[in-house]
């Protein structure tokens, strides 16, 4: 079965640390695809970023990064220099493959960690 | 990245009675999904709306609690049946694109059932 960890429940940080959200998965899946979401106190679902199973490169996007390890199933977000703005609940899902059958391309979501920035 | 729109942005019910949540996508999407996301909780997925035919529900939700339509590729709306004050929760709909592996959420429907 397909599952999705974030031990992390709650991170609190002050302005301008560097943080880093776990995300580790299980999925006996050989293509599948990866996602972070946040979710700001207003509670809409941000999409951050998705990566397949086959590009292992890790991202950046200013002061986003993540870093994919299939070897560990792990795919960890870090956000560079926080800010106050990044105060969120950042979800991370895993998704089949679509062309499956039964419950194709739905997400499965960790529980979150909240993230609170104080400055 | 598609636009999706929900409506109503929140509600408060009565318990017993209905609500029916309306989700309305700009472009057309293949996929549309129904999730809930109950207080404090991550989301969790309730059902897969397919155009045309009845959805498609995960288990532990029916379609008698929450029936879902979707008559055409970027309009659905999912119905909270009975409501209990268990069901408060917000509801969100997302859309996806055949060939871009990516999931757009709605704003959600924040409802409380008194």
């Amino acid at each position: 079965a397909q599952k999705v960890t974030q031990a992390q429940t709650e991170i609190s940080v002050v302005e301008k640390e560097d943080v880093t959200l776990d995300c580790v998965y299980e999925t006996r899946d050989t293509t599948y695809y990866l996602f972070w979401y946040k979710q700001p106190p207003s509670g809409e679902l941000v999409f951050l970023i998705r990566r397949n199973s086959f590009d292992e490169q890790n991202e950046i996007s200013g002061r986003y990064s993540w870093n994919f390890q299939k070897s560990t199933s792990s795919f960890n977000f870090t956000i560079t220099a926080s800010q106050v703005v990044d105060s969120a609940v950042y979800f991370c899902a895993l998704s089949k493959e679509r062309g499956y059958g039964g419950s194709q391309g739905n997400l499965i979501f960790g529980k979150g960690t909240k993230l609170s920035v104080k400055p | 990245s598609a636009v999706i729109s929900q409506k109503p942005s929140r509600d408060i019910c009565q318990r017993g009675t209905s609500l029916t949540i309306q989700c309305q996508v700009d472009s057309q999407v293949t996929m549309m999904f129904w999730y809930r996301q109950q207080p404090g909780q991550s989301l969790t997925l309730i059902a897969t709306a397919n155009q045309g035919s009845e959805a498609t529900y995960e288990s532990g939700f029916v379609i008698d609690k929450f029936p879902i339509s979707r008559p055409n590729l970027t309009f659905s709306t999912l119905t909270v049946s009975n409501m209990s004050p268990e069901d408060s929760s917000i509801y969100l709909c997302s859309g996806g694109r055949v060939g871009v592996n990516e999931q757009f959420f709605g704003p959600g429907t924040r409802l409380t059932v008194l």
